[in-house]
């Protein structure tokens, strides 16, 4: 089963528009997520993250929000621009004492193009 | 700024030949992984590393290994390659601990299996 869900395979917003992608998760023990942004031919790069213990954490442009009731987080960029178009990704964290590490589980990924 | 190599870029290889994968990264990291991205598949975990010569089984370690001599460095060894291993690979490194989840990535391997 996934743990991790992505339901919009693709997102395709105008310029200077708000860009909405959402993400599921099913795991009670992930504590931790955040946010990957990746272009073709580049592994991904971090963008932002939160801590189940808040819901909303923002960046600039970038605003995470966290609903733990309902497992469910988003991603929202306002304004859009044309070199946010990308590949996103969503991880969920879950932390093991045994190792000291944190492992992330990925959702499918959800291509936004913005459109000048 | 973290930097994270991967040897090659591109490989193809042929069924049945071994395969080794590595990646390098410069920034003290006790974590490292290896993941395969495939077409509407997302990243999928397939070891895990969180101390020299220690190691976790990911999501799909199935015809794959690992190595971990140091810290800096983590291989990835495909015993006998197969075509259904054609994929995007991916290492990443993280630190330990409650504050390190953040993974910093490599720019992926391309391997094709012919």
């Amino acid at each position: 089963d996934q743990q991790v869900k992505q339901n919009s395979p693709s997102l395709s917003v105008q310029e200077g528009r708000i860009s909405i992608l959402n993400c599921d998760y099913t795991n009670s023990m992930f504590d931790y997520f955040l946010w990957y942004k990746k272009y073709p031919a580049e592994g991904p790069t971090f963008l932002i993250s939160i801590s189940s213990i808040k819901d909303k954490n923002e960046d600039g442009r970038f605003t995470v929000f966290l609903n733990k009731s309902a497992k469910h987080l988003s991603l929202h960029i306002v304004p859009s621009q044309p070199g946010d178009s990308a590949v996103y990704f969503c991880a969920a964290s879950a932390f093991s004492h045994n190792t000291n590490a944190g492992k992330s589980t990925f959702g499918d990924g959800t291509t936004l193009t913005v459109k000048p | 700024d973290v930097k994270v190599t991967q040897s090659s870029r591109y490989l193809v290889k042929r069924t049945g030949e071994k395969v080794f994968l590595e990646c390098v990264q410069d920034m003290d990291h006790e974590n490292m992984f290896w993941y395969r991205q495939d077409p509407g598949l997302g990243l999928r975990l397939i070891y895990f590393s969180y101390d020299v010569k220690m190691k976790e089984k990911g999501d799909i370690p199935e015809g794959y290994s690992v190595s971990r001599e140091k810290k800096e460095r983590f291989s990835l060894i495909l015993e006998s390659a197969s075509t259904n291993q054609t994929s995007m690979y991916l290492c990443a490194s993280s630190f330990s601990g409650l504050a390190g989840r953040e993974q910093y990535f490599g720019p992926g391997t391309r391997l094709t299996v012919t």
